[in-house]
C-alpha cells in the first residue's frame, strides 16, 4: 500500500523564484494537512483540508504561501516569491475519520533550500 | 508563542537503559496528547497517545505519563534499543479535533 507521496523530495531554488510542492494523500483519506518543520519551531501546521475544502489556514505564514486541493488525490503548496527564510522541510499528511481521534499519516517530506 | 515545548533538543542513552523524553504544554484546554517518532528522510509516524482522563498509557516498551496539574507529559522507553534512535515529537490537541500542535522535537540516540 502506497503511503503519502510527496514530490519533489529535494528542491533548491533562488530567492524570488516560485516553488510548488506536491502531495498525493493515501487513497480513501479525506483530510490533508501541510506542515513545515524547522529547528526552532518544530512541526507547524500550515493549512488543512477536509473533503478538498480548506478548513484552517491560520498557520500559513503570509500571502506568499498558497495551497490548493483540486481533487481528493492531489494537493499543492506554492510559495511565490520564495525567500531564504522559507528553507525548511515541508510535510504533507493525510487521515480519515476513525472514532474519537484520527491518526495522521505523514509523507517523507520535501526539503526546500532557498538561496 | 510555543504552546508545546520540548526543552531538550537531544538525549543520549545507553542500550538497555530507560529513555525518558519530556514535554510541557501551556494550554490547559488540551485534552489529548500524542507522541510521534521520526527517522531521517522519513515522515513522522504515530507512536502512542493519551487522553487527559488517564495519567498513564502503556504499549509494549513505550509508556506515556501525563501530569495535568504540571501540564507535563513524558515518554518512557524501556529497555531502549538502537532502533529507537530517532527524533521524537510531542503533540497536543483537543479530543476529536484535527489540528495538532507539535513541539520542537527531541533527538534520541541509543548507544550500544
Amino acid at each position: 500500500d502506497a503511503g503519502v507521496i510527496q514530490s519533489p523530495r529535494h528542491e533548491v531554488t533562488e530567492m524570488g523564484q516560485e516553488v510548488t510542492l506536491r502531495c498525493k494523500p493515501i487513497s480513501g483519506h479525506n483530510s490533508l494537512f501541510w506542515y513545515r518543520q524547522t529547528m526552532m519551531r518544530g512541526l507547524e501546521l500550515l493549512i488543512y483540508f477536509n473533503n478538498n475544502v480548506p478548513i484552517d489556514d491560520s498557520g500559513m505564514p503570509e500571502d506568499r504561501f498558497s495551497a490548493k486541493m483540486p481533487n481528493a488525490s492531489f494537493s499543492t503548496l506554492k510559495i511565490q516569491p520564495s525567500e531564504p527564510r522559507d528553507s525548511a522541510v515541508y510535510f504533507c499528511a493525510s487521515s480519515f475519520p476513525s472514532g474519537l481521534q484520527e491518526t495522521q499519516y505523514f509523507g517523507p517530506g520535501t526539503r526546500l533550500l532557498v538561496l | 508563542d510555543q504552546q508545546v515545548k520540548q526543552n531538550s533538543p537531544s538525549l543520549s542513552v545507553q542500550e538497555g537503559r530507560i529513555s525518558i523524553l519530556n514535554c510541557d504544554y501551556t494550554n490547559s484546554m488540551f485534552d489529548y496528547f500524542l507522541w510521534y517518532k521520526k527517522y531521517p528522510a522519513e515522515g513522522p509516524t504515530f507512536l502512542i497517545s493519551i487522553s487527559s482522563i488517564k495519567d498513564k498509557n502503556e504499549d509494549g516498551r513505550f509508556t506515556v505519563f501525563l501530569n495535568k496539574s504540571a501540564k507535563h507529559l513524558s515518554l518512557h522507553i524501556v529497555p531502549s534499543q538502537p532502533g529507537d534512535s530517532a527524533v521524537y515529537f510531542c503533540a497536543a490537541t483537543f479530543q476529536g479535533a484535527q489540528k495538532l500542535v507539535f513541539g520542537q522535537g527531541t533527538r534520541l540516540t541509543i548507544n550500544p
